[in-house]
């Protein structure tokens, strides 16, 4: 079965600094991956996808995705975090039911930013 | 721009009380799914329905059921709302070629008292 492991579960950054949130999927085939955002109380925002081609993907707020398929993953960086971005991350793989395909999110990391 | 509504942000209600959650699209999108949000536990999927009036179980369909008569509404019904239902309920949806890219509704918290 398809699964999505975020390793982390809190991630605090200092503003301006560096992130990188971890990403490791399971799936048997080429994988279509997401990742989403959600700002408190809010729903869910797609930053940004790879389905094929260029494995480094630009998404909107400044965020670029990696895949590597060597090792799994697809983790989510930005180079300076601002406190705008504390939020929850989710990431997501299409996996398929029956035929029809459904995505499985990871349990999410949730970003908190120091002054 | 894709815009998925939710009847209500906040809801609270009685253990043994019937529950409607309400979700309205506005983008002739043919998929739509219930996810229910609790933390450490990410998006569990609850129903989801690709057509109208066609519904399929999710991972957790227990003590849930949908309905969707017309293509722009899918509702979730919590027949005998108890206490292990208090959560963070949302609604996206997904056009057929999209690659299941989906947009998702604010959220409804429902509280069971």
């Amino acid at each position: 079965a398809q699964s999505v492991t975020q390793p982390d579960i809190h991630i605090t950054v200092s503003e301006g600094a560096s992130l990188e949130l971890r990403c490791n999927y399971s799936y048997g085939a080429t994988p279509y991956l997401f990742w989403y955002v959600q700002s408190p109380g809010q729903g869910l925002q797609l930053l940004l996808k790879y389905f094929s081609g260029d494995t480094l993907v630009q998404g909107i707020k400044g965020f670029e995705a990696e895949f590597k398929r060597s090792q799994s993953s697809f983790n989510l960086r930005k180079p300076s975090v601002h406190w705008s971005d504390a939020a929850e991350y989710f990431c997501a793989v299409v996996g398929m039911n029956t035929g029809f395909q459904k995505l499985v999110f990871g349990t999410g990391t949730r970003l908190l930013v120091s002054p | 721009d894709v815009k998925v509504t939710q009847s209500s942000r906040y809801l609270v209600k009685r253990t043994g009380e019937k529950v409607f959650l309400e979700c309205v699209q506005d983008m002739d999108h043919e998929n739509m799914f219930w996810y229910r949000q609790d933390p450490g536990l990410g998006l569990r999927l609850i129903y989801f329905s690709y057509d109208v009036k066609m519904k399929e179980k999710g991972d957790i369909p227990e003590g849930y059921s949908v309905s969707r008569e017309k293509k722009e509404r899918f509702s979730l019904i919590l027949e005998s709302a108890s206490t292990n239902q208090t959560s963070m309920y949302l609604c996206a949806t997904s056009n057929e070629d999209s690659y299941n890219e989906q947009f998702f509704g604010p959220g409804t918290r429902l509280t069971v008292l």
